[in-house]
C-alpha cells in the first residue's frame, strides 16, 4: 500500500517563498506528481520527479528524495492566485495510477 | 480543444435514490478514470477504462456503483442506492497515454446524499 503525508493547511504572504512537504511510503516507486486544484474547479498538473534532484519550472520547482521518501514543491514570488490546494501524488511500480495524498491547502495574504 | 466536463456539477438526493453521473472526455482520449474525494479525505482512484472497455476498477467501493463506457465515448457511474457515505465529489480525468501526469481532469459532480 501507499501512505501520503503532507501538511494540511499553510499560509503564506504575498511576495514570499513558500515550500509543500510530501513524505511517501510506498512499495516501490514509479515517479511522484504535483497537481494544483483551485476551489471547485480541476486539479491540474504542476511537475513530475522520478529522479532525484530539482526541477524547475517558473516561480514553481519540485525536489525529489527516494531515499527519503520525501518531495517538496516549492513557490517562489508568491501571488494571490497561488491560493489553492496542492496535491502530492505517488505511482507504485507495475502501476500507472497516481495515488493522491490529502492535498495542502495554501492561503496567500496580503 | 475542449476539456473534460462532467454533468450535473451538483446532485443532490435523498437516501435510497439513484444517480447518474456522467463524463465526457477529450476527444480522443482513449483512457478514462474515475476518482472520488470524501470530504477531508484524499483522491481516491475507482476505476480505470481503455476505451471502453473496464481496465482496472479496484477501486470501487461496492456493487452498489456501477459505469460503463459504451462506444469507448463519454463515460457514466451510477449509485444505486445511494447511501450517506457516497456524499463527496466524483472526479472524472481523462488521457491519451498512461503517464499520470497526462491526466486531464474535469470539474467534478459535488454529490450530496442526505
Amino acid at each position: 500500500g501507499q501512505n501520503i503525508d503532507q501538511p494540511t493547511e499553510m499560509t503564506a504572504t504575498e511576495g514570499a517563498i513558500v515550500q509543500i512537504n510530501c513524505t511517501y511510503q510506498t512499495s516501490g516507486f514509479n515517479g511522484l506528481f504535483w497537481y494544483q486544484q483551485h476551489a471547485g474547479e480541476a486539479p491540474t498538473f504542476l511537475s513530475y520527479n522520478v529522479l532525484d534532484g530539482l526541477e524547475e519550472k517558473g516561480r514553481f520547482s519540485s525536489f525529489l528524495s527516494r531515499s527519503k521518501g520525501y518531495s517538496y514543491l516549492l513557490l517562489k514570488e508568491l501571488q494571490m492566485k497561488d491560493s489553492a490546494s496542492y496535491l502530492c501524488a505517488v505511482v507504485a511500480p507495475g502501476s500507472y495510477i497516481p495515488t493522491f495524498g490529502r492535498g495542502t491547502s495554501l492561503i496567500v495574504h496580503p | 480543444e475542449a476539456g473534460v466536463t462532467q454533468f450535473p456539477s451538483h446532485s443532490v438526493i435523498e437516501k435510497g435514490q439513484t444517480v447518474t453521473l456522467r463524463c465526457d472526455p477529450i476527444s480522443g482520449h482513449d483512457n478514462l478514470y474515475w476518482y472520488r474525494r470524501v470530504m477531508g479525505k484524499e483522491i481516491k482512484f475507482l476505476l480505470h477504462f481503455v476505451k471502453e472497455s473496464k481496465q482496472d476498477e479496484s477501486g470501487m467501493p461496492n456493487n452498489r456503483f456501477l459505469a460503463e463506457r459504451t462506444g469507448g465515448t463519454y463515460s457514466t457511474l451510477k449509485v444505486q442506492p445511494a447511501e450517506l457515505e457516497d456524499s463527496g465529489v466524483y472526479f472524472c480525468a481523462s488521457s491519451q497515454d498512461l503517464w499520470g501526469g497526462s491526466l486531464h481532469f474535469g470539474n467534478g459532480t459535488r454529490l450530496t446524499v442526505t
